[in-house]
C-alpha cells in the first residue's frame, strides 16, 4: 500500500524567502514521487518527479526536491519565493506495478507575502 | 509538450439529468486515463482508471452505474454522470498516461460541474 502525508495544509512565506513544503511517503515498492502545482480552477502541472535516478531532482520554476529513503521524505524547496508561486501544491506517489495510479497527499496551500 | 483537454470546462445541469465530460489527449496516445474528483480545498480523489478498449476499474466507494466511463480510443475517454444530484457538484479532473512514458500523467484543466 502507498500513502502520502504533507505536513502543513497552509504555508506562508515572504517574497524572497525560502520555500519548504514537506512530504513524507509510505510505499511497499520502490516509489516514484511527484510534485504538482495547481492554480485556482485549473488542472495540475508537474513541477518535478523522482523515478529512481538522481536523488536531487530539479524542476521547473526554480523548484527542487530531494529523495531521502532513510527519512521516507521528498520535500520541495525553492531558494527564493516569488509572488507567482502562490498556489496549491500536491505531493504524489506511484510505483512499479501500480498501473500508473497516483496517490496524492492532502495538499499544501502556499501563500507569498509581499 | 503533452496536452490534455477537457470539455466542457464548466457545466450546470438540473437534478436528474445526465452530463458527459470528455477528456482528450491532443498530441499523444493514452492507453490509460484516470478520472479524479476534487472537492473545494481538498485533494484529488481517484475515481476510476480507464483503459482503452476495456472496462474501467473503479475505486472503492465509487458507483460505477452512476459514473459511466468509456475509453473508446487511444485519445478519448468520457465520464458520464448519470441522474445527477447536487452532491455530485464538484471539480472533475482527468489525466492521461502516455504509452511511451510509464511514470508520468498529464492532467486536463478540469471541469466544474454544478447540479441545481
Amino acid at each position: 500500500a502507498q500513502s502520502v502525508t504533507q505536513l502543513g495544509s497552509h504555508v506562508s512565506v515572504s517574497e524572497g524567502a525560502l520555500v519548504l513544503l514537506r512530504c513524507n511517503y509510505s510505499s511497499s515498492v520502490p516509489p516514484y514521487l511527484f510534485w504538482y502545482v495547481q492554480y485556482p480552477n485549473q488542472g495540475l502541472q508537474l513541477l518535478l518527479k523522482y523515478t529512481s535516478a538522481a536523488t536531487l531532482v530539479k524542476g521547473i520554476n526554480g523548484f527542487e526536491a530531494e529523495f531521502k529513503k532513510s527519512e521516507t521524505s521528498f520535500h520541495l524547496t525553492k531558494p527564493s519565493a516569488h509572488m507567482s508561486d502562490a498556489a496549491e501544491y500536491f505531493c504524489a506517489v506511484s510505483g512499479a506495478g501500480q498501473g500508473g495510479k497516483l496517490i496524492f497527499g492532502q495538499g499544501t496551500e502556499l501563500s507569498v507575502k509581499p | 509538450g503533452a496536452v490534455v483537454s477537457q470539455h466542457p470546462s464548466r457545466v450546470i445541469c438540473k437534478s436528474g439529468t445526465s452530463v458527459k465530460i470528455e477528456c482528450r489527449s491532443l498530441d499523444f496516445q493514452a492507453t490509460t486515463m484516470f478520472w479524479y474528483r476534487q472537492f473545494p480545498k481538498k485533494s484529488l480523489m481517484l475515481m476510476a482508471t480507464s483503459n482503452e478498449g476495456s472496462k474501467a476499474t473503479y475505486e472503492q466507494g465509487v458507483e460505477k452505474d452512476k459514473f459511466l466511463i468509456n475509453h473508446a480510443s487511444l485519445t478519448l475517454s468520457t465520464l458520464t454522470v448519470t441522474s445527477a444530484h447536487p452532491e455530485d457538484s464538484s471539480f472533475y479532473i482527468c489525466s492521461a498516461r502516455d504509452v511511451l512514458a510509464e511514470y508520468e500523467q498529464y492532467f486536463g484543466p478540469g471541469t466544474r460541474l454544478t447540479v441545481t
